[in-house]
Formats: C-alpha cells, structure tokens, sequence
C-alpha cells in the first residue's frame, strides 16, 4: 500500500497538456522535497522532476512540478506519443524514516 | 558518467535469501550521496526497499525491514541488498540507483528480474 496516491490512468489529446496529482500528508508531501519518474515501457524509470519543480538536463520544459500543502502535480503541455507511460511521483516520509513511491499513473495519449 | 550495474542470481528458491550487489562505475560510492533499491514486481508500481550511504546508515522499507540488509563496499565500489526467506510474492524486477537524498533517483542500473520459485 503506497503513501502516496495517484489516479491509475488518464488521458488526454495529442498537443494537449494533462496534470498527474499526487496526495500525501503532512509527513512526506507536506514536508519533504517531492520527485516525478517517467517509465516507458521495459525500461529503468527515469526523473523528470526533482525537489518540486526542478528539471534535470535534458528534460524538456513541456514537463513541470508544483506542490501545495500535501499534493503534488506533474504537468505535462504539449503531449506527444512518445509520452505514453507509466508516471511516479515519489517522496521521504519523516513519520516512517522511509522513502515511498506513488502507486504510478498510466498516461494514454489519444 | 555514473553508470550502476546489477548482478545476481536470476532463481531464487522460496525461503531462501535473495543476493544483489551494485556495481558503480564513473563515480566513486565514497565520494557522498545515497544508494539504494527499488523492485517492481511484473505490471505493478515501483516498491522502495531502501537506501545506504555511504559512511553506512541505512534505511529500510518497514514493509521489508525485517528481512533485508543492505551493506556498501567501498573498495570495490560497490552495494549490495540481501532480502531473507523470500517467498514468490519478491519476485520483481530489482532496481540499484543513486539517490540524492529525498528518493531523487538520478541514475538507475537496468533492473534484472528476479524470480522466486522452487
């Protein structure tokens, strides 16, 4: 059972933006940083975002993370289908002492 | 470039223990950061095991803290996970990845499954 929840799919046109959320609490969203994995399929996850809102290099800015209180929200404009995956958001939890992933959302490009 | 490396046995038999170690290369394990374990069983979400630094603290999943230890060696460069009394709910693909600290995954190994049956 994940500590943070995310809805199991969404979808959304080609062109069109789509957010992912991502729902904790007040020991992990609430306090720690918060990360976004991209995986497509058969491959090694990938981070798109770190610490909230930050982009490693190379990752385009048609991707982006925010956070309010204990939710979190990946955003993604300018859908192609290169971006059908799997998406995880990911944080610490201080309660648990533990790290913890989204149960991950399935994007479909339509 | 870090590039993270693992190996191990591919069968596990139930009961027994689950042995993975990390290779890291392109960056040194003592040089900082955290290291750490992911799995992913067939068509389900990732699962944190848990992360090492390097001077040797650990943290583990309560989920799995009773069953699994990871060490580090530095002079080899490498970590390693060893999850006890496995059962076929472990089987999974195995993740070893670098972690900046707060689950921020930077470089991820391939991921070998691992698979437990008799």
């Amino acid at each position: 059972q994940s500590v943070l929840t995310q809805p199991p799919s969404v979808s959304a046109a080609a062109g069109q933006k789509v957010t992912i959320p991502c729902s904790g609490s007040t020991s992990n969203i609430g306090t720690n940083y918060v990360s976004w994995y991209q995986q497509l399929p058969g491959t090694a996850p990938k981070v798109l975002i770190y610490e909230d809102n930050k982009r490693p290099s190379g990752i385009p800015d048609r991707f982006s993370g925010s956070k309010s209180d204990t939710s979190a929200t990946l955003g993604i404009t300018g859908l192609q289908t290169g971006d059908e995956a799997d998406y995880y958001c990911a944080a610490w939890d201080t309660s648990l002492s533990a790290g913890g992933f989204g149960g991950g959302t399935k994007l479909t490009v339509l | 470039q870090v590039h993270l490396q693992e190996s191990g046995p591919g069968l596990v038999k139930p009961s027994e223990t689950l042995s993975l170690t990390c290779t890291v290369s392109g960056y040194s394990i003592s040089s900082g950061y955290y290291w750490g374990w992911i799995r992913q069983p067939p068509g389900k979400g990732l699962e944190w095991i848990g992360s090492i630094h390097h001077s040797g603290i650990t943290y583990y999943s309560p989920a799995l803290k009773s069953r699994v230890t990871i060490s580090v060696d530095t002079s080899k460069n490498q970590f390693s996970l060893k999850l006890r009394s496995v059962t076929a709910a472990d089987t999974a693909v195995y993740y070893c990845a670098r972690d900046w600290g707060a689950v921020n995954f930077d470089s991820w190994g391939q991921g070998p499954l691992v698979t437990v049956s008799s």
